[in-house]
Parts: structure tokens; C-alpha cells; sequence
């Protein structure tokens, strides 16, 4: 069965330092990883995906997240962090043949002015 | 343009009344599905719809119900809610085949069962 997983529940980091936020996967086939983020009272956004291609992937609001099939993991990054970064992370795998995801437990960052 | 709507945003049962949540998209999207949103549990999915016409059960189907009704609408029914079924409610679709294969998620429903 597909799954992911996210070992931190919360990463705390000060403005201005990079953030690495964590999550390994186990597919079977080649896997379909996504991130995406959750701000308060709100819906999920889609922050990027993994597909094929280049190893490391570059999204939205400056985030980057890299592929390691090594690893089974694809770590969601990004070099300066920002206050208003601060929200709920998800990763998730898209079910190979299907178009069900599975979504990790989700990680809360907060970034510290 | 309002992507994926959801209706209503708050509701609050007693345990054994039903209800129906409602979610409508406007992007011609083929999938669409049902999420519910529980502390430390992350996203676990209720039931989606490859399709219009078709449905099938996610991880955690017991106790709901849905109907594609079109391709625009896909609705979660509770026929007797339960405590259990507190939760944050999400509705999302998905055009297969679109480039950018991503999720497009409903502001929520917040459901308390008493």
C-alpha cells in the first residue's frame, strides 16, 4: 500500500534561516509526490509536485523540495524563511493508475521573528 | 470563477440526525472527492469520484454516503451522525490529464456532533 510519512508534528525555525521540512514515502511504481500547504481556516493549496524530471523541484512562494529515490524521501526546503510561512504542511502521493492521494499527517512550521 | 464551493461552513448535529454536505466546482474537472481533516491524522479520504457517474470508497467510508450528481456537484451524506464525526470536512477535484496534477480544495465544512 502507498503511504507517507511526516516524523515531525511542528519544526520551529528563526526568519531568515533556511527550513527543511521532512517526509518519506513508500510506492510501488514510480511515485507522484506533492506538497502542499494549509493556512489557518483555510482549504489546501499546492505548493509542488514530483513527477519525473530534474530531482529537485522548485514551487511556489520560493519553495524547493528534492526527490531522493535513495532515500524514499522528498524533503520540502527553502534557503530563507519567512513569518508568514508559518502553516500546516502536508505531503502527499498520488496512488499510481488511480487518482487517490494519500496525504501524510501533516507538519506544523513556525517561523520566530 | 469560484473554484470549489462548499456548503455550509458550520454545522452543528446531535448524534443520530443526518445531514448532506454540499460541494460544487466550476472547472469542468472530471474527479472529485471527500476529505476529512482530524488532529494528528492529517488528511484521510472518505470517498472520491473518478468520474461523473462513478464512486468508490476511500480509507475511512463507514458512516457516509455520496452522490456525483453531476459533474459539477458531489455531495457527503450523513444518514445518523455520530461523535466520531466531528471533524473538518474537505471537498477537492482534479481534471485527469492536466498538466499541473494537483488537488483543488473547498474552504471546509466544520462539523460538531454532540
Amino acid at each position: 500500500a502507498q503511504s507517507v510519512a511526516q516524523p515531525e508534528d511542528q519544526v520551529n525555525v528563526a526568519e531568515g534561516n533556511p527550513l527543511t521540512v521532512k517526509c518519506t514515502y513508500s510506492v510501488s511504481g514510480n511515485p507522484y509526490l506533492f506538497w502542499y500547504v494549509q493556512y489557518p481556516n483555510r482549504g489546501l493549496q499546492f505548493l509542488l509536485k514530483y513527477i519525473t524530471g530534474d530531482n529537485l523541484v522548485k514551487g511556489s512562494y520560493g519553495f524547493e523540495a528534492e526527490f531522493n529515490k535513495s532515500q524514499t524521501s522528498f524533503h520540502l526546503k527553502k534557503p530563507s524563511a519567512l513569518v508568514s510561512d508559518s502553516a500546516l504542511y502536508f505531503c502527499a502521493v498520488r496512488d499510481p493508475g488511480t487518482y487517490k492521494y494519500i496525504f501524510g499527517t501533516g507538519t506544523r512550521l513556525k517561523v520566530l521573528a | 470563477n469560484a473554484g470549489v464551493t462548499q456548503t455550509p461552513k458550520f454545522q452543528v448535529l446531535k448524534t443520530g440526525q443526518s445531514m448532506t454536505l454540499q460541494c460544487a466546482q466550476d472547472m469542468n474537472h472530471n474527479s472529485m472527492y471527500w476529505y476529512r481533516q482530524d488532529p494528528g491524522m492529517g488528511l484521510r479520504l472518505i470517498y472520491y469520484s473518478a468520474s461523473e457517474g462513478t464512486t468508490d470508497k476511500g480509507e475511512v467510508p463507514n458512516g457516509y454516503n455520496v452522490s456525483r450528481l453531476n459533474k459539477r456537484e458531489f455531495s457527503l451524506r450523513l444518514e445518523s451522525a455520530a461523535p466520531s464525526q466531528t471533524s473538518v470536512y474537505f471537498c477537492a477535484s482534479y481534471r485527469a490529464g492536466e498538466s499541473t496534477d494537483t488537488q483543488y480544495f473547498g474552504p471546509g465544512t466544520r462539523l460538531t456532533v454532540l
